[in-house]
Order: C-alpha cells, then sequence, then structure tokens
C-alpha cells in the first residue's frame, strides 16, 4: 500500500542552524500538510500546499518556515533558524483531493539544542 | 476557530467495548477522523465519517456522529492489548484543509 515517508527519523540541531525536513507524499496525491507535535501535546497544523503554492498557514508559520515541492515528489519544510521551542515532532501528509482522507508519515523527530 | 477535545485517558480490559468521546465547537465542519498514534510511532489513519453520516462501522471499530451535538464516538469492540495507544480525533472544513486535532485519548489496555 502507498505511504508517506519522511526523512530523517530523528534531527538533532544547534540553534539558530538552518534544519530542512523531507517529505515524499503519495505518489498521485495533490494536497500536501505539514503539523507538529510538541511532546506531550497536540498535533497542530502549520501549512497546507496545494498547485505549488501554500493555500493556508497557522500563526505558528511564520517567516522562519518555509516549504517548497521541488521536484515531482519531494515536499519540504524549512526552518531558517531554529530556536529550542521548534522542538517537536513534524509530520508530513498528503491527500488525493478535497474530499479525501489525509494520510500521515511517520513523523520526523526534531530536537534543537 | 476550531476546538477539538477528547477526555485524556481511558482504561478497559481486555475484551471488553472502549468508546472514545469527542466534541467539537464547528458546525460545519465536514469530515471528521480517527487517527490511532502508538509510541513513538507517526499517526494511523483508522476511520473517517463525513457530517452526512451518523454512523459508520469497519470490522471493529464503529463511528457515531451527533451532528446537532457535535459529538464524535468511536468504539472498538473486543479492545485487545495491541489497541493500547493515543487516539486522537481531528476534523475538517469542507475543504479538507487545516485540521484541527484534539488532545488525543490514551487508551490502556488492562489483562
Amino acid at each position: 500500500e502507498p505511504e508517506v515517508t519522511q526523512t530523517p527519523s530523528h534531527q538533532v540541531t544547534q540553534m539558530g542552524q538552518e534544519v530542512i525536513l523531507r517529505c515524499v507524499p503519495i505518489s498521485n496525491h495533490l494536497y500536501f500538510y505539514w503539523y507538529r507535535q510538541i511532546l506531550g501535546q497536540k498535533v497542530e497544523f502549520l501549512v497546507s500546499f496545494y498547485n505549488n503554492e501554500i493555500s493556508e498557514k497557522s500563526e505558528i508559520f511564520d517567516d522562519q518556515f518555509s516549504v517548497e515541492r521541488p521536484d515531482g515528489s519531494n515536499f519540504t519544510l524549512k526552518i531558517r533558524s531554529t530556536k529550542l521551542e521548534d522542538s517537536a515532532m513534524y509530520f508530513c501528509a498528503s491527500m488525493r483531493d478535497r474530499h479525501y482522507e489525509q494520510y500521515f508519515g511517520p513523523g520526523t523527530r526534531l530536537t534543537v539544542t | 476557530g476550531e476546538d477539538v477535545e477528547q477526555s485524556l485517558f481511558l482504561s478497559v480490559r481486555e475484551g471488553d467495548s472502549s468508546v472514545i468521546n469527542c466534541t467539537y465547537t464547528d458546525s460545519s465542519s465536514t469530515y471528521l477522523y480517527w487517527y490511532k498514534q502508538e509510541p513513538g510511532a507517526g499517526l494511523q489513519l483508522l476511520t473517517y465519517i463525513f457530517s452526512n453520516m451518523d454512523m459508520k462501522q469497519d470490522q471493529r471499530l464503529t463511528v457515531l456522529l451527533n451532528k446537532k451535538d457535535k459529538h464524535l464516538s468511536l468504539r472498538i469492540a473486543d479492545t485487545q492489548t495491541g489497541d493500547s495507544a493515543i487516539y486522537f480525533c481531528a476534523v475538517g472544513d469542507n475543504y479538507g484543509q487545516n485540521f484541527v486535532f484534539g488532545p488525543g485519548t490514551r487508551l490502556s489496555v488492562l489483562p
């Protein structure tokens, strides 16, 4: 069964460094998402992406964050200058079309030291 | 904005039924989902229901939706130890965008 994949599974970085989290959505899906989950807390929506542009973003998704679909398969989340509070599990999700379910990847655990 | 609430903990005995409840605030929510998260793992889609449905059954899982009360429940029949996990309710709007998740219910299944 097709699945969303994410790399790396765990990323450790120093405060102020840039990180890029990578996702490969399911191949025929058109809508892409990033969510984050701070340890022990809710899953929070960050951003949605469709037709090569951001369609919606939350207040968490500030100027430090950006997303890109550099080719036909990858979907990336970049954090320009990481802060301690960016430490969380980041989930990518994709959806075939507007009225279908979202499938989530296994997540990337980001630890900022 | 949408607010989604769940009770945080539930313990059941193996073989019993589990009922996990969820309430939401936005009556225009169209898509309602249940995800399962095992320790250290990602979010596994279990089942979902559209707002024009009252009930959906899928093997051991039954989803009930009371749209008037904005209440969603997930019933797991014959609960097994492998069902121990955190269960998240998530609601989405008509465009399938911007899922809002509940805080998750930690289900513990006792032998």
